[in-house]
């Protein structure tokens, strides 16, 4: 079975631009987290959706935004982009909504120059 | 919100030795501690989790073990080998409304 898969792998991106990262869970999985991970620090949490509903809501400004589709995958959006920005960007599903198991794909390296 | 933190930020350890790695965490109310390793430019992988209502976990050569009078767990890994070099990051989560909290990581050596 296909793990979490997310893309593109690697993007630049300039200040001020704006970005779209995608993601489609693991078969059968119904619910999509984001966490941005900064190099050298651990995963921090952005969104959470479950049966396309937010569920959750990290501590990122409205510059950030996502949303899931009937076929349960995602996309995360960050508009306005900034240096601080840049991150690997992981998306993680499980199989049901928030506190459960959660796998994370391969992510998505975000470089804003 | 919830708070993990965790110690030590790296360990260099011989091959063939045990590794111990701890986290605490602030909320009484976290329910559920996963561990995920991650190796230099992958993804954090899943590697062993507990929930509150049990006090030890083991699988194979890893284990974790939970306090929540303390508030606190621990990785322990036994008979380390060259692979098991990675980041360990460990999380909380309190369940249903809330998601996970990760710890800022260990940086694990297994020295040949």
């Amino acid at each position: 079975d296909a793990g979490v898969t997310q893309s593109p792998t690697h993007l630049i991106k300039t200040r001020g631009q704006h970005v779209t990262l995608r993601c489609s869970p693991i078969s059968g999985h119904k619910s999509v987290s984001w966490y941005q991970q900064v190099l050298g620090q651990g995963p921090q949490f952005i969104f959470q959706y479950y049966e396309k509903e937010e569920r959750g809501r990290g501590n990122f400004p409205d510059r950030f935004s996502a949303r899931q589709f009937p076929n349960y995958s995602s996309e995360l959006n960050v508009n306005a982009l900034l240096l601080g920005d840049s991150a690997l960007y992981l998306c993680a599903s499980s199989v049901q909504g928030p506190g459960n198991t959660i796998y994370f794909g391969e992510g998505s390296w975000l470089t804003v120059v | 919100g919830e708070n993990v933190e965790q110690h030590p930020s790296t360990l260099s350890v011989q091959e063939g030795d045990s590794a111990v790695i701890k986290c605490t965490y602030s909320d009484s109310a976290s329910n559920y501690f996963p561990w995920y390793k991650q190796e230099l430019g992958k993804r954090p992988q899943l590697i062993i989790d507990i929930r509150s209502n049990v006090g030890e976990k083991k699988d194979q050569r890893i284990a974790v073990t939970l306090n929540k009078t303390a508030k606190h767990f621990s990785l322990h890994i036994t008979e380390t080998q060259p692979e098991d070099s990675a980041v360990y990051f460990c999380a909380a989560s309190i369940g249903y409304g809330q998601n996970f909290v990760f710890g800022p990581g260990t940086r694990l050596s297994v020295l040949p």
